[in-house]
């Protein structure tokens, strides 16, 4: 099994600013994703976080927007930048080996003002 | 979209009872997954079925794969207060996984 740690849990950012969202694995992981859920609705891929490549990102989201990084095999960031109100919503980040089990963070509560 | 249908969005039963939930996907997979999400936390794997299977158990839960019909079904037998959360099916194809619309099950003690 694996543990992740996501932060931060939660926070309130200004209009056009960037948030960093960081996701930990204890263990080394062969794939990475990056999920937007709004609140009672499924999750949204975003992304497949690439090791030492650029990620793959699903139709309707674009690298300017949602940058991401993952240096290692145990860590990746997800940056929402120049943020909207419409970029309110839960982020989560998820890891395992293959197709296999998922692990999930606990999830970034994002609220923009 | 990849994103798979849940029936019913939402089911209320008493503890006790069985609770099934469905998914329908539309691209070939390689596995299907089930997910419960309790309020405002992760998700947490529940089971794995692959695509050359049609029956798994674990512990309460029984689920089954319909291939042919792109199709699966979650069984939880009897069902306690604690499995109040939404559950979810994901299906892994190529490098992704994408989820399904979920359910919410209440479990009224």
């Amino acid at each position: 099994s694996a543990v992740i740690s996501q932060k931060p849990s939660r926070d309130i950012c200004q209009r056009g600013t960037s948030l960093t969202i960081q996701c930990q694995v204890d263990s080394q992981v062969t794939m990475m994703f990056w999920y937007r859920q709004q609140p009672g609705q499924s999750l949204t891929l975003i992304a497949t976080a690439n090791q030492g490549s650029e990620a793959t990102y699903e139709s309707g989201f674009v690298i300017d927007k949602f940058p991401i990084s993952r240096p290692n095999l145990t860590f990746s960031t997800l940056t929402v930048s120049n943020m909207s109100p419409e970029d309110s919503s839960i982020y989560l980040c998820s890891g395992g080996q293959g197709g296999n089990i998922q692990y999930f963070g606990a999830g970034t509560r994002l609220s923009v003002l | 979209s990849q994103q798979g249908e849940e029936d019913p969005q939402a089911l209320s039963i008493q503890e006790g009872e069985n609770a099934t939930m469905n998914c329908s996907y539309k691209t070939s997979i390689n596995n299907l997954q089930w997910y419960r999400q309790n309020s405002g936390r992760g998700l947490v794997h529940l089971i794995l079925i692959r695509s050359n299977e049609r029956e798994k158990h674990s512990g309460r839960l029984r689920v089954t794969l319909d291939t042919s019909k792109k199709s699966s079904s979650l069984l939880i037998t009897a069902s306690r207060a604690a499995d109040t959360a939404s559950y979810f099916c994901a299906t892994f194809t190529g490098n992704q996984f994408y989820f399904g619309t979920g359910t919410s099950l209440t479990v009224i003690p």
